[in-house]
Formats: structure tokens, C-alpha cells, sequence
């Protein structure tokens, strides 16, 4: 089986830096991805790494180490319309399905 | 066109109804998917359809019955649903693999009286 842990909750200050870290125990590894849903709102792809190291997009970069089984996505100069839920995800079943993470409640305050 | 429709965005039906939610990409995706999201938890797959074939069933009940008539249409027929199955179903769509890049519709909200 698989199994992807996160924070459940995470509070930052517009303008700050935050990190969403994500753990994970898989059988067979397909790579690492992050999706963000707003209250009500459908998940939207963020990131993938396929490969150790970071990936920046914007003000968003994802990291991953596959000897640790962990990865995180971090958020830069955040702003208020950043609050959101986060999840990592990652392939299986020979990389026909996502399983996604439990999730991170990213709350952004003034 | 990087846009995945779902109808309806509501539905709220009893025990004994039978409804259909449905789904459609144009963006010549050849794997769609059917998720189940409740509140404050994460999208749990449902189905999978590879080129047009049902490739994995997470052991849902057989209450949900999906089905893909062609490349750009998929299809989750209900009946006799539970309470416990009110939920958000999602919709996604991917190139070919789970691991790209998946298009979410925005949902059907559904509530089982």
C-alpha cells in the first residue's frame, strides 16, 4: 500500500516563506507530485518531481529526497489568495493512479 | 482547452433515485478518473478508465457504476445510494499516466437523503 503523511495545518503572514513538507511510504516510486484546492474548488497540478533536488515554478518550488521518502513545496512571498489545501501525491499501481496525502490547511493572515 | 466540465454541480437525491453524473475533456486525454472527496480529506480514486477501458476499480460498491462511452465522456451512474455516500465527486483527466499532469473538473456536490 501506500501512505503519504502531512501537517495537518499551517499558519504563515502574507509576505513570508512557508515549507509543506510531505513523507511518504510507497511500493514502487513514480515521482512526487502537489496540488492545490481552495475551499470548493477543484485540486489544481502545482509540481512533480520525478528526480532528487528542487523544482522551481514561480513562486513555487517542490523538493524532493527519495533516499529520505520526503518532499516538500514551498511557498514564497505568499499572499492572502495562497490559503488553500495542499496535498502531495504520488502514482502506483504500475503509475495508472494517484494516491494523494492527507493534506495541509495553509491559512494566510495579514 | 485545458478544461474539464462536470454535470451536475449539485445533486441531491434520495435513497432510491437513480442518477448520472457526467464528465467531459477535449483535451485527447486517454485516462480519466472518478474521485470521492469529503469534507477536510483528501480525493480517494474511485475508478480509472484507460483508453476507454475500465483499468482499476478501488473496490467500490456496486451501488456506483461508471462507464465511458467514447475517448472524451465518462460517466458515473448512482442507485440506491447511502447517506454516507454524500460527498464531492471529482473528475479528472490525464495525457496517459497517472503521474502527469491531472485536469480536475469542478465537481458534483452530492447529498443523499
Amino acid at each position: 500500500g501506500q501512505s503519504l503523511e502531512q501537517p495537518s495545518e499551517v499558519t504563515a503572514v502574507e509576505g513570508a516563506i512557508v515549507q509543506i513538507n510531505c513523507t511518504y511510504q510507497t511500493s514502487g516510486f513514480y515521482g512526487l507530485s502537489w496540488y492545490q484546492q481552495h475551499d470548493g474548488g477543484a485540486p489544481t497540478f502545482l509540481s512533480y518531481n520525478a528526480l532528487d533536488g528542487l523544482e522551481e515554478t514561480g513562486r513555487f518550488s517542490s523538493f524532493l529526497s527519495r533516499s529520505d521518502s520526503y518532499g516538500y513545496l514551498l511557498l514564497q512571498e505568499l499572499q492572502m489568495k495562497d490559503s488553500a489545501s495542499y496535498f502531495c501525491a504520488v502514482p502506483g499501481g504500475g503509475g495508472n493512479k494517484l494516491t494523494f496525502g492527507t493534506g495541509t490547511q495553509l491559512k494566510v493572515e495579514l | 482547452d485545458t478544461e474539464v466540465t462536470q454535470t451536475p454541480k449539485h445533486l441531491v437525491m434520495g435513497m432510491t433515485n437513480k442518477k448520472s453524473l457526467k464528465c467531459e475533456q477535449h483535451m485527447g486525454h486517454r485516462a480519466m478518473y472518478w474521485y470521492k472527496q469529503k469534507a477536510k480529506k483528501p480525493p480517494e480514486l474511485m475508478f480509472v478508465y484507460s483508453y476507454e477501458k475500465l483499468s482499476i476499480n478501488e473496490s467500490v460498491p456496486s451501488r456506483f457504476s461508471p462507464e465511458c462511452p467514447n475517448s472524451s465522456l465518462l460517466n458515473l451512474h448512482l442507485h440506491a445510494l447511502q447517506p454516507e455516500d454524500s460527498a464531492l465527486y471529482l473528475c479528472a483527466s490525464s495525457q496517459d499516466k497517472a503521474q502527469e499532469t491531472q485536469y480536475f473538473g469542478p465537481g458534483t456536490r452530492l447529498l443523499v437523503l
